[in-house]
């Protein structure tokens, strides 16, 4: 099983800020087979980016994501109110799916 | 537009069963993967199952290999979870996500406890 690690932990910023949010895997993740999700409270997840690099229909460009083999980011260029939330990243290269454990980004 | 809507979750007490539901409309049923996610309350995301869009591959977690079991009816358009002798830990809200986890359901919460 892959595993996921995300950091920071939690993140307080403020909006117009950048965030930068890092993802990275026990092993190498299979042709780039990775996801990053935004989940607000009492909401499914929405799916921003996947192909580790490819943004979902609907995504703004402010969201972007890069990396390859184990070491992934999610960065968010300048942060608006609604982009408070967790984010996830979630590998599905293997047989066996995973996601990480989430990266909370909060208001400062 | 893509709707997928589970049903069926509730309480029940460890041991026991519960089938839960994902009608899907707004697009090919048959032509996608489909997949159930669960959260636990406060808790992340994690992968449940998978099963390809026939229905002659399935796929499991270790945590509930042996326990669940996922199917579909590609003439009703609907997935199905199948879970059996649910423990405490099982308790979650169960999401149904199609294909390349672009669209998700709302979830269906389901409770094990006495």
């Amino acid at each position: 099983e892959i595993v996921l690690t995300q950091s920071p932990g939690p993140l307080s910023l403020s909006p117009g800020e950048r965030a930068t949010l890092s993802c990275r895997a026990s092993q190498s993740v299979s042709s780039s087979y990775l996801a990053w999700y935004q989940q607000k409270p009492g909401q499914a997840p929405r799916l921003l980016i996947y192909g580790a690099s490819s943004r979902a229909t609907g995504i703004p460009d402010r969201f972007s994501g890069s990396g390859s083999g184990t070491d992934f980011t999610l960065t968010i260029s300048r942060l608006e109110p609604e982009d408070f939330a967790v984010y996830y990243c979630q590998q599905y290269g293997s047989s066996l799916i995973t996601f990480g454990p989430g990266t909370k980004v909060d208001i400062k | 537009e893509v709707q997928l809507v589970e049903s069926g979750g509730g309480l029940v007490q460890p041991g026991g069963s519960l089938r839960l539901s994902c009608a899907a409309s707004g697009f090919t049923f048959s032509s996608y993967w489909m997949h159930w996610v669960r959260q636990a309350p406060g808790k992340g995301l994690v992968w449940v199952s998978r099963i390809n869009s026939d229905g002659s591959s399935t796929s499991y977690a270790d945590s509930v290999k042996g326990r669940f079991t996922i199917s579909r009816d590609n003439a009703k358009n609907t997935l199905y979870l199948q879970m059996n002798s649910l423990r405490a830990e099982d308790t979650a809200v169960y999401y149904c996500a199609r294909g390349q986890f672009d669209y998700w359901g709302q979830g269906t919460l389901v409770t094990v406890s006495s």
